[in-house]
């Protein structure tokens, strides 16, 4: 299994709510990351969780909040969002052993209104 | 500041044309260099990677690059395009000993038939 998996796929929320994305990957790597990707731009780094540990806070607002459960769950908690935070959500996972090849998930499409 | 550029943001080639793609990295310590091409609908996937030794590496499906550490490059080459490589392709520079990863503003491929 190759595989990271985000969920949902698409997600539409107002400004009030308060959402949680997910992403899974049973590959044993012990990194995972989280990148915000908006249109027609790179892809920018949010979060990395090192064996479980934040390892990375790339000066993300404190409306989004990550969790890593376990070593092979990541959650982004997201609250009191706003409208320039739509983008597409990407998880992405890696062994942590120095060979730092990441592998994507297909991202979770947000659009807050 | 760590960046990283891709100059060409738009490519159209006939099939069978040879493609270059450009890519240049602004930092002094060491590096390791990946190419990620994200097929229409389909999640970002690892194309080839450098890490130390040969600067010629080859990837998947005929690519591949070159790193020319005094022009702090990373070229992405292939002879012969296809229809299939439509595409957009990510130059990415990980900071070694970290989980950083800085990806490239993306050129977005197109091959006609």
């Amino acid at each position: 299994d190759t595989e990271v998996t985000q969920t949902p796929k698409h997600l539409v929320m107002g400004m009030t709510n308060k959402k949680s994305l997910k992403c899974e990957q049973h590959m044993g790597h012990r990194a995972m990351y989280w990148y915000k990707q908006k249109a027609k731009k790179p892809p920018e780094l949010m979060f990395v969780y090192s064996y479980e540990k934040l390892s990375i806070n790339e000066s993300v607002p404190s409306r989004f909040s990550p969790e890593c459960p376990n070593s092979s769950l990541l959650n982004l908690h997201l609250h009191a969002l706003q409208p320039e935070d739509s983008a597409l959500y990407l998880c992405a996972s890696s062994q942590a052993t120095g060979d730092e090849k990441l592998f994507f998930g297909s991202g979770t499409q947000l659009s807050v209104l | 500041a760590q960046s990283v550029s891709q100059h060409n943001h738009h490519v159209i080639l006939s099939e069978a044309a040879s493609l270059e793609l450009g890519c240049n990295y602004s930092y002094g310590g060491t590096v390791n260099l990946f190419w990620y091409v994200q097929y229409p609908g389909q999640h970002l996937q690892l194309l080839l990677k450098y890490f130390s030794g040969d600067p010629l590496v080859k990837g998947i499906k005929g690519f591949e690059a070159e790193f020319i550490k005094s022009k702090f490059s990373f070229n992405l080459r292939k002879p012969s395009v296809q229809w299939s490589d439509t595409a957009e392709y990510f130059c990415a520079v990980h900071f070694s000993g970290t989980y950083k990863y800085i990806f490239g503003t993306g050129t977005r491929l197109k091959v006609l038939a």
